[in-house]
Formats: structure tokens, C-alpha cells, sequence
């Protein structure tokens, strides 16, 4: 079974420390992993995903199989990092995903 | 380009009644994936289309929802009979194959 857990419902931080969203992921194969955003009044949205290895306004995953964790960090939280963030899970070959409960952050100035 | 559309925004019904909602996916898009979010949880996946094919619908409550996706572009999907348990925001994304989703703004469900 496919199940991706988010601990934490609520995080919040302050402008300019470091932030940290916890995602762990249960699947028995090689999974693709997904960090969805959803601003304030906004479409949820892509922010990156594991195959990428890429930085998205600041913000970095790396994909641990040992730990079957997929943590969002960013160095430097600001105000417009707030949103509500979701981790996902795809399957090989499957186009689904699966989703954690998400996580809202708030940065406080 | 232009995003996923969907209508209505907001709709308040009571317990057995039915409603329907409208997806509009982006030009060319020939995935469209409908996703029902609960109050406080993730999207979770209740059905998805390949052109006008159903691909996956296991999570469908079968016995009242039903989805369709007439000549592979538009869908819809219908609740009949609503119930308490299916206030909701309904997701409807589109995407190319395995490339990124993108998702609509949804449609917020209240039953009453």
C-alpha cells in the first residue's frame, strides 16, 4: 500500500530561521516524490519533485530510501513562504498520487 | 497559457439531493484526474481519465458518484444521492502522461 505521512498539521517560524516539513512515505518499490504548494487564495501548484534535484525559491528535498523520508527545507523562511504544503507520491508506472495530509506553515515576521 | 477551469465555485445542497460539477482541462491534456479533499486531509484521488477511458476509479463510491469525459475533453461528475460525508472540495487536474498535474481551483461542496 501507498501512504505518504506528513507529522506535523501546523509549523510555524520565524522570518529568517531555517524551516523544515517532515514527509515519510510508505511503498514497497522505487517511488517518485512530489512537494505541492497551495498559497493563500491559490491553485495548488507543483513546487518540485525528487527526480529534479532542483532548488525552487529556496526551498530543497532530498529523497532518503533508507529513512523512506522526502523533508522540504529552505536556510532562510520569509513572510511569502506561507502556505499550506503537501507531499506526494507516485508510483512506478502508475500517473496517480497519493498525498499526505499537509502541513500549514506560518512564517511570523 | 490558460489553467484548468472549473464551475461552480461553491455549492450548498441538502443530504439527498444531487449536484454535478464541470472540468475544463488545458488544451491538449489528455490525463484529467478528479480529486475529492475533506476538510483537513490531502486530495485523494477518486478518479482518472485517459482521453474519454477510465483508467483508475477504485476510490469511486460507485453506488453515488459517477464521473464522465464525453469525446476525451470536458468531464463532469455527479453526486446522486449527496450525503452529510461528502462536503468537500472537489479537484479536477489535467496533465500530460506522467508530466506535472495541474490542478483547478475546485468546486467547495456543502451538504447539509
Amino acid at each position: 500500500a501507498q501512504r505518504v505521512t506528513q507529522p506535523e498539521k501546523l509549523l510555524s517560524v520565524f522570518k529568517g530561521a531555517p524551516v523544515e516539513l517532515k514527509c515519510n512515505y510508505s511503498y514497497s518499490g522505487s517511488p517518485e516524490l512530489f512537494w505541492y504548494v497551495q498559497y493563500s487564495r491559490q491553485r495548488l501548484q507543483l513546487l518540485l519533485r525528487h527526480i529534479s534535484r532542483e532548488s525552487i525559491k529556496g526551498f530543497t528535498a532530498d529523497l532518503n530510501k533508507g529513512e523512506t523520508s522526502f523533508h522540504l527545507k529552505k536556510p532562510f523562511a520569509q513572510e511569502e513562504d506561507s502556505a499550506m504544503y503537501y507531499c506526494a507520491l507516485r508510483g512506478q508506472g502508475a500517473q496517480k498520487l497519493v498525498f499526505g495530509q499537509g502541513t500549514r506553515l506560518t512564517i511570523n515576521p | 497559457e490558460a489553467g484548468v477551469a472549473q464551475s461552480p465555485r461553491y455549492k450548498i445542497i441538502e443530504k439527498r439531493q444531487s449536484v454535478a460539477f464541470w472540468c475544463n482541462p488545458i488544451s491538449g491534456h489528455a490525463t484529467l484526474y478528479w480529486y475529492q479533499q475533506i476538510l483537513g486531509q490531502g486530495p485523494k484521488l477518486l478518479i482518472q481519465f485517459q482521453n474519454n477511458g477510465v483508467v483508475d476509479d477504485s476510490q469511486l463510491p460507485k453506488d453515488r458518484f459517477s464521473a464522465e469525459r464525453l469525446k476525451g475533453v470536458d468531464s463532469t461528475l455527479k453526486i446522486q444521492p449527496a450525503k452529510l460525508e461528502d462536503s468537500a472540495v472537489y479537484l479536477c487536474a489535467s496533465s500530460l502522461d506522467r508530466a506535472e498535474q495541474y490542478f483547478g481551483p475546485g468546486t467547495r461542496l456543502t451538504v447539509t
